[in-house]
């Protein structure tokens, strides 16, 4: 494998489902982010973790919970969602550094409906 | 308030037909900005970062350049198989909270 992964690539849930996205990265990075991308809007950045710690969280919902166990994986715990909760959800990786702008690198993302 | 504004929404050019995208921003402290390419059902993929006002860079078909309010992509002679949409993203500071996307411009190059 190559690059960022992401499983699943679509998933439906009800609205009482527990379910969880993971995100692989394999470039030797040491940031992680999670993405919100919604029709018609731009990318909204969700979670970020710099060296496994999180470092942000953009006044996200508690009913969507990163975990950040190494610096390669990345996961999106998820319960309790709304159907405005449906979107697209796209992990990246970067180098970090303080002062220093580095790009990121997409997975192909998971298409998640909520019903 | 950072900003970052993409125009036009949404482009069509006929193969062969130069045009060019806009990126305009307002942000304390740039660090980098960023051009990204997004095909249906994927994830978008990195194109240029550009880190001063003055500084181009090119790839292929593309250039990008950067002023102090704006980021233009200017696309030469383009191929169908350019069409796609085209991010642009603003890194202001230090924090990587700091990302902040346009909405896109979606191109569409007719044979």
């Amino acid at each position: 494998e190559t690059g960022v992964t992401q499983t699943p690539r679509h998933l439906v849930m009800g609205m009482t489902n527990k379910k969880s996205l993971k995100c692989e990265q394999h470039l030797g990075h040491n940031a992680m982010y999670w993405y919100k991308q919604s029709a018609k809007k731009p990318l909204e950045l969700m979670f970020v973790y710099n060296f496994k710690e999180q470092t942000e969280n953009n006044s996200v919902p508690s009913r969507f919970s990163p975990e950040c166990p190494n610096s390669s994986h990345l996961f999106l715990h998820l319960h309790t969602l709304q159907p405005e909760d449906s979107a697209l959800y796209l992990c990246a990786s970067s180098q970090e550094g303080i002062g220093q702008a580095y790009e990121q690198y997409f997975g192909p993302g998971t298409r998640l409906t909520v019903t | 308030e950072d900003q970052v504004t993409q125009s036009p929404e949404a482009l069509r050019l006929q193969e062969g037909e130069s045009s060019s995208l806009n990126c305009s921003y307002t942000v304390s402290g740039l660090r980098g900005l960023f051009w990204y390419r997004q095909d249906p059902g994927k994830g978008p993929e990195f194109l240029f970062t550009l880190y001063s006002a003055g500084e181009e860079k090119e790839k292929e078909r593309l250039k990008a350049t950067l002023t102090k309010k704006e980021s233009f992509l200017h696309i030469t002679a383009p191929k169908p198989e350019d069409s796609a949409t085209y991010l642009c993203a603003v890194q202001a500071g230090s924090s990587a909270s700091k990302i902040i996307f346009g909405s896109g411009t979606r191109l569409s190059i007719r044979p």
